[in-house]
């Protein structure tokens, strides 16, 4: 069946460091993966996004890597702030899908 | 910024009692779902809506559940009778086409007592 898991339950990084979310996903049809990330008492909120022809892509402090070949996915948040704490979940999905199957999430702690 | 809104921010129901659920999707989207998350877990997928018709659901979307999309603004989720079970955050996305971005509202937590 299609699940999507994350590595570690919770990360603690000092303010200024930076973090990396890792995600194992199994659904080789899936070809869209996305990070959302989750403040306290909100929705999820997007992040950024990859799609399966690409193995890396970049925004605003966020790096999303994606390995293929070992069906893993990493979020990358460089200078970690405090407003980074959150939980953090991988998501994946197909294009034209009905649905996006998320991971169990990652709690990222940032000490100041 | 465009957003989905929900109301309740919060529901208190008892056992047994239905309860309706109400979301603003974005206003060109054309793809809307439900998601629900227990306490402290994963945001699970419930139920996707295009087209005036379901075209995906899950395990947890038995026949106690309903969604429907009364008007062009409004799209709801029904839960003919509560059970303890069914408390949980009850989050509504929309996206713009399928197997793209979701944006999702602020959710409406559900507490069945």
């Amino acid at each position: 069946g299609e699940s999507v898991g994350l590595h570690l339950p919770t990360l603690s990084v000092q303010e200024g460091d930076n973090s990396i979310i890792n995600c194992a996903y199994s659904n080789s049809a899936s070809d869209y993966f996305i990070w959302y990330k989750q403040e306290s008492g909100k929705g999820p909120q997007f992040i950024i996004d990859i799609r399966s022809n690409m193995d890396k892509r970049q925004g605003q402090r966020v790096t999303v890597l994606l390995n293929k070949t070992v069906k893993h996915l990493s979020l990358q948040i460089a200078a970690t702030q405090p407003g980074d704490s959150a939980v953090y979940f991988c998501a994946e999905t197909h294009t034209g899908g009905f649905k996006t199957i998320f991971g169990a999430g990652t709690r990222l702690f940032v000490k100041a | 910024e465009p957003e989905v809104t929900q109301t309740p921010s919060h529901q208190v129901t008892q056992m047994g009692q239905e309860v309706i659920l109400r979301c603003v999707p974005i206003s060109n989207h054309l793809y809307f779902y439900w998601y629900r998350q227990i306490l402290g877990q994963k945001v699970e997928f419930l139920v996707s809506f295009y087209n005036n018709e379901i075209s995906e659901k899950s395990e947890i979307f038995d026949d106690q559940f309903s969604v429907e999309r009364p008007d062009g603004s409004n799209f709801t989720l029904k839960i003919r009778s509560t059970k303890l079970e069914d408390s949980a955050m009850y989050f509504c996305a929309s996206s713009e086409r399928g197997g793209t971005e979701a944006f999702f509202g602020q959710g409406t937590r559900l507490t069945v007592v």
